[in-house]
């Protein structure tokens, strides 16, 4: 069965960094382009990034544009997030999840999401 | 960027009730929307996509329907394992924008 499992989180100062990592299973990890989406407290989902299946094209929300970076390392089954800058208002909850669809698709949207890792920005 | 804008913001329905949320893109997505359920302290979940399409294993009281820039999420009789926020999303194009959420309660 699809797994995905988020490890890195934590608390963080302001300005600092962390990278947050999603370990995939049960599927086949390098067919299909993977997001990271996030939510904070007692807030609605907000999208973050995303990466194409073959790890050549990326986008990001503006809120996180030029800090963070998306990622993928498809022989370790395994999407990143690298958080550069942060700030209090990225304490959230980061989501890793799976796009439906293989390769460049229409079927983006996200059947399995991540338990989810908690980060905490605040000095 | 295109902005997904969800109403009612929450609602409170009694059991079997048939409940209605709604979400309008700025601009028109053709069918490329998405809805989630997310129960309380759960993850998100996948309910329908393609706009009207109902997710293998979703409960069919769910339904959605829409094109372009209005659609709708319906549940034909409110269930109180349907307490959750529901939330729209695009898919079309970066931004994968989602909707601000709906809180369903039962009265």
């Amino acid at each position: 069965q699809v797994q995905l499992v988020e490890s890195g989180g934590g608390v963080v100062q302001p300005g600092r960094s962390l990278r947050l990592s999603c370990a995939a299973s049960g599927f086949t990890f390098s067919r299909h382009g993977m997001h990271w989406v996030r939510q904070a407290p007692g807030k609605g989902l907000e999208w973050v990034a995303v990466i194409a299946y073959d790890g050549s094209i990326q986008w990001y929300a503006d809120s996180v544009k030029g800090r963070f970076t998306i990622s993928r390392d498809n022989s370790k089954h395994t999407l990143y997030m690298q958080m550069n800058s942060l700030r209090a208002e990225d304490t959230a909850v980061y989501y890793c999840a799976k796009e439906k669809g293989e390769g460049y698709n229409s079927e983006s949207y996200f059947d399995y999401w991540g338990q989810g890792t908690l980060v905490t920005v605040s000095s | 960027d295109i902005q997904m804008t969800q109403s009612p913001s929450s609602l409170s329905a009694s059991v079997g009730d048939r409940v209605t949320i709604t979400c309008r893109a700025s601009q028109g997505i053709s069918n490329y929307l998405a809805w989630y359920q997310q129960k309380p302290g759960k993850v998100p979940k996948l309910l329908i996509y393609a706009a009207s399409t109902l997710q293998s294993g979703a409960p069919s009281r769910f339904s959605g329907s829409g094109s372009g820039t209005d659609f709708t999420l319906t549940i034909s009789s409110l269930q109180p394992e349907d307490v959750a926020n529901y939330y729209c999303q695009k898919y079309n194009s970066d931004p994968w924008t989602f909707g601000q959420g709906t809180k369903v309660e039962i009265k």
